[in-house]
């Protein structure tokens, strides 16, 4: 099984500012990487697929990157409406595994 | 709109049974391979269960094999999960999930709000 590590578990950041997630997985799931938010009380949301391309209807100001096995998502600058908890997921290999999460609070 | 809706859960006692259903519309149903993740209380996601557009294939997480199955209904547009030998553990609330069409792109872009399942006596 590949185990996804998101780091770090809690990010505060101010609105307006920039936040960077990580996410490492314990071998190469190639591109096959996708991002999720999450808010309270509500179902997850798909944000980016392949690593890197945003679904649809997401915003510019969410971007992800990496290869293999280290991935990275930004968001540029924060808004209210993204303080959540966003997952990372691997579907390169069953069974299928989502990283812990990361917190994402305002400072 | 393409949505979809889960019902079935509940209250069940150890070593019961549940089975979940999950409804699809807005979307041709039978041209997506579905999924089911759960989450339990303040944990994060979890992977379940994975079927096929034709049911020929199908996957399980190792943590629900041999307890739980997955199956679909295309005349009906509906997933399901049954669930036997329930535990503790498995109190979670339990989300069906589209998987793209995108060959290749087995992210989940559509989610139902989720079915709340606990066990306890």
């Amino acid at each position: 099984e590949i185990v996804m590590t998101q780091s770090p578990a809690t990010l505060s950041v101010s609105p307006g500012e920039r936040a960077t997630l990580s996410c490492r997985a314990s071998q190469s799931v190639s591109s096959n990487l996708a991002w999720y938010q999450q808010k309270p009380g509500q179902a997850p949301r798909l944000l980016i697929y392949g690593a890197s391309t945003r679904a649809t209807g997401i915003p510019a100001r969410f971007s992800g990157s990496g290869s293999g096995t280290e991935f990275t998502l930004t968001i540029s600058s924060l808004q209210s409406e993204d303080f959540a908890v966003y997952y990372c997921h691997q579907y390169n290999n069953w069974p299928r595994t989502f990283g812990q999460g990361t917190k994402v609070e305002i400072k | 709109e393409v949505q979809l809706v889960e019902s079935g859960g509940g209250l069940v006692q150890p070593g019961g049974s549940l089975r979940l259903s999950c409804a699809a519309s807005g979307f041709t149903f039978s041209t997506y391979s579905m999924n089911w993740v759960r989450q339990a209380p303040g944990k994060g996601l979890e992977w379940l269960s994975y079927i096929s557009r034709s049911s020929s294939t199908i996957y399980y997480a190792d943590s629900v094999k041999g307890r739980f199955t997955i199956s679909r209904d295309s005349a009906k547009n509906s997933l399901y999960l049954q669930m036997n030998s329930l535990r503790a553990e498995d109190t979670a609330v339990y989300y069906c999930a589209r998987t793209t069409v995108t060959p290749g792109v087995d992210a989940f872009d559509i989610w139902g709000q989720g079915t709340m399942v606990t066990v306890s006596s």
